[in-house]
Parts: C-alpha cells; sequence; structure tokens
C-alpha cells in the first residue's frame, strides 16, 4: 500500500460529459502524476504536478484539465469526454528522498459511451 | 524522443524453467531505469531501480541487470504467481517523467 488512493474506481460516462478522476495521496510528496493505458500503447504520462498550483504537461494531455489546489489532491479532469478517452487511469506519486521512483495507486477504469 | 522497447511481448514458461526479459532503451541522459510489476485490475507494482551500466539488483527469484542499451529482468526457477506483465521504463534528462515500454506478460504454469 503506497498511501494513493483514487476515486472513483470505476465510472461510466457518455460522451460530452464532464468527468473528474481524484487522487489522493496521505503524505505530502510534491511530485504527483497521472498516467493512462491503453492495449497497444502502455502507460503514457497525461499531466504532472511538482507542487502545489504547479502543473506541466505530459505526452498526451488534449482533453484533460488538472489543478492543484493542495499537495495531497490531484484531481484530473475530462471536460467533455470523448469515446477515445475510455481507457484505465493511474495516478502515481515520486518517492522523495535520492530516488526517482514513482508509486501507482489502483487505477480507475473509465468508460465513455 | 525517449523510447523503450521490450521483448518478447508474452513468455510462457514451465515452473522452474528460468528465462530473462529484455529491455531495450535510448534516453538522453538516464536518470533511472525502472521494472514494475503488474497483476491485472491493479495499479504497477515497483521492483527494481537501476541507475547505471553494471548495476545490478536481486529480490527473491528476480535479478535486474543494466547496460547502456539495455535491460533484462531474470527470472530464476519461477512459480505460478510470477505470472504478471512486467513493465520497464527509464526517466531522462532534467525531469521525473517515465516512458514506459509495452510490457511482457509472464505466464508460468504449474
Amino acid at each position: 500500500d503506497a498511501g494513493i488512493t483514487q476515486s472513483p474506481r470505476y465510472k461510466i460516462t457518455e460522451t460530452g460529459r464532464q468527468v473528474t478522476l481524484m487522487c489522493h495521496q496521505t503524505w505530502s510528496h510534491s511530485y504527483m502524476f497521472w498516467y493512462r493505458q491503453d492495449l497497444g500503447h502502455g502507460l503514457r504520462l497525461i499531466y504532472y504536478s511538482a507542487a502545489a498550483d504547479i502543473t506541466d504537461k505530459g505526452e498526451v494531455p488534449d482533453g484533460y484539465v488538472v489543478s492543484r489546489s493542495k499537495t495531497e489532491n490531484f484531481p484530473l479532469t475530462l471536460e467533455s469526454a470523448t469515446r477515445s478517452q475510455t481507457s484505465v487511469y493511474f495516478c502515481a506519486i515520486l518517492a522523495s528522498g535520492t530516488t526517482d521512483t514513482q508509486y501507482f495507486g489502483p487505477g480507475t477504469r473509465l468508460t465513455v459511451l | 524522443e525517449d523510447q523503450v522497447t521490450q521483448s518478447p511481448e508474452a513468455l510462457r514458461l514451465q515452473e522452474g524453467e528460468s528465462s530473462s526479459l529484455n529491455c531495450s532503451y535510448t534516453v538522453s541522459g538516464l536518470r533511472g531505469l525502472f521494472w514494475y510489476r503488474q497483476d491485472p485490475g491493479k495499479g504497477p507494482e515497483f521492483l527494481f531501480t537501476l541507475y547505471s551500466a553494471g548495476e545490478e539488483k536481486e529480490k527473491e527469484r528476480l535479478k535486474a541487470t543494466l547496460t547502456k542499451k539495455e535491460s533484462f529482468l531474470h527470472i530464476t526457477a519461477p512459480k505460478p504467481e510470477d505470472s504478471a506483465t512486467y513493465l520497464c521504463a527509464t526517466s531522462g534528462g532534467s525531469n521525473y517523467k517515465l516512458t514506459f515500454g509495452k510490457g511482457t506478460l509472464l505466464t508460468v504454469n504449474p
């Protein structure tokens, strides 16, 4: 258990709806990340955050919005969901200290109809 | 652009049959190479971090090695509970972003 929770664990929504996926860490690690995992593509970085109020784009940011008003929370919002955003979404934190190791949450499976 | 390629895509072994998984990478200024294990329906579970060529790390039946171009995950006398997808990732340059390979699905039959 890496102290990372994601909610909801499963979500079904319709095209055009707004959806927010939540990520919460029980510590206060600075870096947090959002990835999506799709068959044939592996894990791809969507957005990351180096600290509260500091966010930056990853490899596949289009259609997503993030915010980080509190260190422990890093929500990911799909402003107008599309079928291509059907995926499994993982949040991760960077363990503080001398390593660059990221630890992952349990994931949210999102289906957009 | 960083690239990570894992092979084979899938590997089926008999219990006790040792083998290796390969991870080839291209990255500017390697910060670290990471191995994760992922079970169905779960998030990736951290196994190892390797930082420089020649480094080796072991955990139970797993041993990870690193050269300047690739990493190997050696599995000695595997058991059915070792069945999972094994992911390789790199971080490079001045940031902590990870680039993942597509993974190797390992199945160990009893």
